[in-house]
């Protein structure tokens, strides 16, 4: 079973639509969680943290379940920019190591 | 905010020689860097490791007699793919992190020829 485990998607949806991406996560001291988005070719940069709370940042809401060791990522009023792949990072406990999932793609069309 | 580096974003090499990778962090130091590995389609591979001053940590199945990593600085740790094959093309991206927060550098798509 992989670490951390995604649907690759594609999603396509049209602008303005709400789509939401699900990752779960099989190490239990996993400590911290993130989504990144990374556009083709290029470097992955953090999109935001997710915290037990739960957290929402402009159109992008994030969401963590500890028990089902299950991470979301909501995102409102899709925009034409918002076209990437987006990807579920987490850490272990007391490490700096972090395991990618293998991204959701999102495409969105006019 | 924190930069990362990484020279050269792009690499066309024979079979059999061996490619230098740079990753500096431009604006704070570093004392581990991390080396990732992706293939088209999918998910950043951790290979290695780098800390400042004493040898990399490799994860399982990552030949560290081929990818040679040198952390020789606070701010800059390279990674020498030796004896480059074909199936060594891929993109490799480095990383570090400050205040939690994981920073990259653009990535190195190699080609071995």
């Amino acid at each position: 079973r992989k670490e951390v485990e995604q649907d690759p998607g594609p999603f396509n949806v049209p602008e303005g639509a709400t789509v939401a991406f699900n990752c779960t996560y099989s190490n239990s001291a996993s400590q911290s969680f993130f989504w990144y988005r990374q556009d083709c070719r290029k470097e992955p940069k953090l999109l935001m943290s997710v915290y037990s709370s739960g957290n929402e940042d402009g159109r992008f809401t994030a969401q963590l379940n500890r028990a089902s060791q299950y991470i979301s990522l909501l995102i409102r009023d899709s925009k034409l920019s918002d076209s990437a792949t987006y990807l579920c990072v987490v850490n272990a406990r007391n490490t700096d190591k972090l395991i990618f999932g293998t991204g959701t793609r999102l495409q969105v069309f006019p | 905010g924190a930069v990362v580096s990484q020279h050269p974003s792009r690499v066309i090499c024979k079979s059999g020689t061996s490619v230098k990778i740079e990753c500096r962090s431009l604006d704070f130091q570093a004392t581990t860097m991390f080396w990732y590995r992706q293939f088209p389609k999918q998910s950043l591979m951790l290979m290695a490791t780098s800390n400042e001053g004493s040898k990399a940590t490799y994860e399982q199945g990552v030949e560290k007699d081929k990818f040679l990593i040198n952390h020789a600085s606070l701010t800059l740790s390279t990674l020498t793919v030796t004896s480059a094959h074909p199936e060594d093309s891929s993109f490799y991206i480095c990383s570090a992190i400050l205040n939690t927060e994981a920073f990259f550098g653009q990535g190195t798509r190699l080609t071995v020829v």
